[in-house]
């Protein structure tokens, strides 16, 4: 089983709300990413990181920030929730050399109401 | 909130049977392809990789295939059993300029298997 959380697992929160989503792994990877997923649909990379202070947004636009002060911890953040924010949220790390399969957590379920 | 992309495409099989799930990717330059399974309220889990130096990798009762002169992979799955059914998505690791270090995920296919 992979060593990589997040939490909340499930979220509801209001309008204009500010928001942290956590990911943390525990395996020492350099490389972490962040992916939005609706039901029954693909998954779209927002964010990603190659390692500390290193971030670059990813192929969908989003509203979402992200940092990397340390090499296991990876939030993402929404200053002003929006109920177009509303989705499935799934982070993700991977070593840099080798084999580079990404291990993902369970994800976090996000309603903006 | 908005959806956002396509709707994914889906396969029905009867246990037993082999079941072929394809995906195309975008970037020739891209040197590692890996397919994953997710189930319902889950994150992706690996379930086969290749890279872009081989056309064919075996596993246990799963077979990935690559095609790059059409940029096309597939994955084989023998015996297909109910527990199989899932989406299984592939994804692709940019090699070089601005795709270095992107997982990128191709189209999802929903698998399901009839007992």
């Amino acid at each position: 089983e992979a060593d990589i959380y997040q939490t909340p697992r499930y979220l509801v929160i209001g309008t204009g709300k500010k928001i942290t989503l956590e990911c943390s792994q525990t395996m020492g990877h350099d490389k972490m990413y962040w992916y939005q997923q609706d039901p029954g649909m693909e998954l779209h990379l927002i964010h990603y990181s190659y390692g500390v202070n290193s971030t670059e947004k990813g192929d969908l636009s989003s509203e979402s920030t992200v940092s990397r002060i340390r090499t296991e911890h990876f939030p993402l953040t929404l200053e002003s929730a929006r109920p177009s924010h509303t989705s499935q949220y799934l982070c993700a790390s991977t070593w840099t050399g080798g084999r580079t399969e990404a291990f993902f957590g369970q994800g976090t379920r996000l309603t903006v109401v | 909130g908005e959806s956002v992309g396509l709707h994914l495409p889906t396969l029905s099989v009867q246990e037993g049977d082999n079941s072929i799930i394809n995906c195309a990717y975008s970037n020739s330059a891209s040197d590692y392809f890996i397919w994953y399974k997710q189930e319902s309220g889950k994150g992706p889990q690996f379930i086969i990789d290749i890279r872009s130096n081989m056309d064919k990798r075996q596993g246990q009762r799963v077979t990935v295939l690559l095609n790059k002169t059409v940029k096309h992979l597939s994955l084989q799955i023998a015996a297909t059993q109910p527990g199989d059914s899932a989406v299984y998505f592939c994804a692709e690791n940019g090699a070089g300029g601005t795709s270095y270090g992107k997982l990128t995920f191709g189209q999802g296919t929903i698998l399901t298997v009839h007992p």
